[in-house]
């Protein structure tokens, strides 16, 4: 049974249209992680939760924002999609240093097209 | 900062072919590390991992030994399947510091059958 579960798979979205792009788990862990993925490239982390605690990377664009309403979802908003973002996205979650086990585990990912 | 560093690009083994795929990390703390797998269209999933130093991570005939004198994890196994194809992505988790996992750029490995 997935335990991580992105919604959905496929996204296409217009130039400049906000999406939203969401995240639930099962797991019950208290990070939950957004990561943006390019062809052929390595998941860029853009923030991450540790329960309602916010971590935002100092590169994530301000046109990247997210929410975490409770445990088990996570929405990643991107306000005005430009067609560099178009890219693979990743929820992931794990136990974090706290929970003693930092092992993530991915959902299948949102393929993001901006057209 | 921390930064893990890998072969980079495609390597292209035989069937049978033993492989290595070198994996360097950097941080002053104490990781954990992951080796992680990427099928196409899908989001990574955990291959193998070590939580200390000496450790050793196996996992489909593969292995990866966590070596703090040289900073190093890289992934082995004695020899390959067509199956194994895929990007793999070496990674770490820094102790004491926030949650962050920090990626190697990826391998891609396709093995010729």
């Amino acid at each position: 049974d997935a335990m991580v579960i992105q919604n959905p798979r496929y996204q296409v979205t217009q130039f400049g249209k906000p999406v939203t792009l969401s995240c639930s788990q099962t797991l019950n862990h208290n990070v939950m992680y957004w990561y943006q993925q390019k062809s052929s490239q390595a998941p860029k982390l853009l923030f991450h939760y540790y329960d309602k605690d916010f971590n935002n990377e100092a590169d994530t664009p301000d046109n990247f924002q997210s929410r975490r309403p409770n445990t088990s979802f996570c929405f990643l908003d991107i306000r005005s999609p430009g067609l560099g973002d178009a890219a693979m996205y990743l929820c992931a979650t794990s136990r974090g240093q706290q929970g003693g086990n930092t092992e993530a585990f991915f959902g299948q990912g949102t393929r993001l097209t901006v057209v | 900062g921390d930064s893990v560093v890998q072969t980079e690009g495609q390597v292209l083994p035989s069937e049978g072919d033993s492989l290595i795929v070198n994996c360097s990390y950097e941080t002053t703390q104490y990781p954990s590390l992951f080796w992680y797998v990427q099928y196409p269209g899908e989001g990574p999933q955990l291959h193998l991992k070590a939580m200390k130093a000496n450790d050793k991570g196996r996992n489909k005939g593969f292995e990866a030994m966590y070596r703090k004198e040289t900073t190093s994890f890289h992934l082995e196994k004695d020899s390959v399947q067509e199956s194994d194809s895929a990007v793999y992505f070496c990674a770490l988790s820094a102790t004491n510091r926030d949650d962050k996992i920090i990626f190697g750029k990826g391998t891609r490995l396709h093995i010729l059958p």
